[in-house]
């Protein structure tokens, strides 16, 4: 087994901020992902990697970056922050295998995030 | 494109009693994967049971199962003797191909579910 550690657990920022959030696996895998959660709105992708040094965007990216510098780690910047933005944002991975990846995300426990 | 749509919003049932979440989806792909994932009140996001759409057997882990009507494209998620710990929000998912084989979830609102004692 393995887990996905996300710090901070909270976070809270001023408008304008530039945020960083950061992800660590140890399961070995490939693929990690950030989604944001809101609520009523469910999870959005907003970044993925697919390997070391690889960044895609998702459907969400604006406003945002993303670092892949190792494996097992993958990092989101809020470029700038919004006035009373709450959110909650969830990293993930999974293996990608090859011949088409038909594997489970696995997720960390996540990083709510609040502008004042 | 694909789309997942869980139209209960919050359901309540008493603890012990079998309770089913409903979720449709939408998609092109002649194979394709669905999945439900539990969030609990602390956020965590648990992966639960999963359905490829080429299997006809319906999946069963423990005391979860799914209802997999593919005529109907949709995908139930059964809880049998439900515990109060099975409160938490319930996400049916559908695996979409990005590129090559990278793919990503795609999820639909989620389902609030209560278990009274």
């Amino acid at each position: 087994g393995g887990i996905i550690t996300q710090t901070p657990k909270f976070l809270i920022g001023q408008e304008g901020q530039k945020l960083t959030l950061k992800c660590q696996q140890n399961f070995n895998h490939d693929t990690m992902y950030w989604y944001r959660q809101d609520s009523g709105k469910g999870l959005r992708l907003i970044y993925y990697s697919i390997t070391e040094n690889d960044l895609q965007k998702g459907d969400l990216s604006e406003g945002y970056d993303a670092s892949r510098e190792k494996k097992s780690s993958f990092s989101l910047t809020v470029t700038s922050a919004q006035k009373n933005e709450m959110a909650v944002f969830l990293c993930a991975s999974t293996d990608s295998g090859t011949g088409g990846s038909q594997n489970t995300l696995y997720f960390g426990a996540g990083t709510r995030l609040s502008v004042l | 494109a694909q789309k997942v749509t869980q139209t209960q919003t919050s359901i309540s049932v008493v603890e012990k009693t079998t309770v089913t979440m409903d979720c449709v989806y939408e998609t092109r792909d002649s194979s394709y994967f669905l999945f439900w994932y539990k969030q609990t009140a602390s956020g965590e996001i648990v992966f639960l049971i999963r359905q490829d759409s080429y299997k006809k057997e319906n999946a069963t882990v423990g005391h979860y199962s799914l209802n997999f009507q593919k005529p109907k494209s949709s995908i139930g998620l059964i809880i049998t003797a439900t515990q109060i710990e099975d409160s938490a929000v319930y996400f049916c998912a559908m695996r979409e191909v990005i590129t090559g084989n990278t793919e990503k979830l795609i999820f639909g609102l989620g389902t609030t579910l209560q278990v009274q004692p």
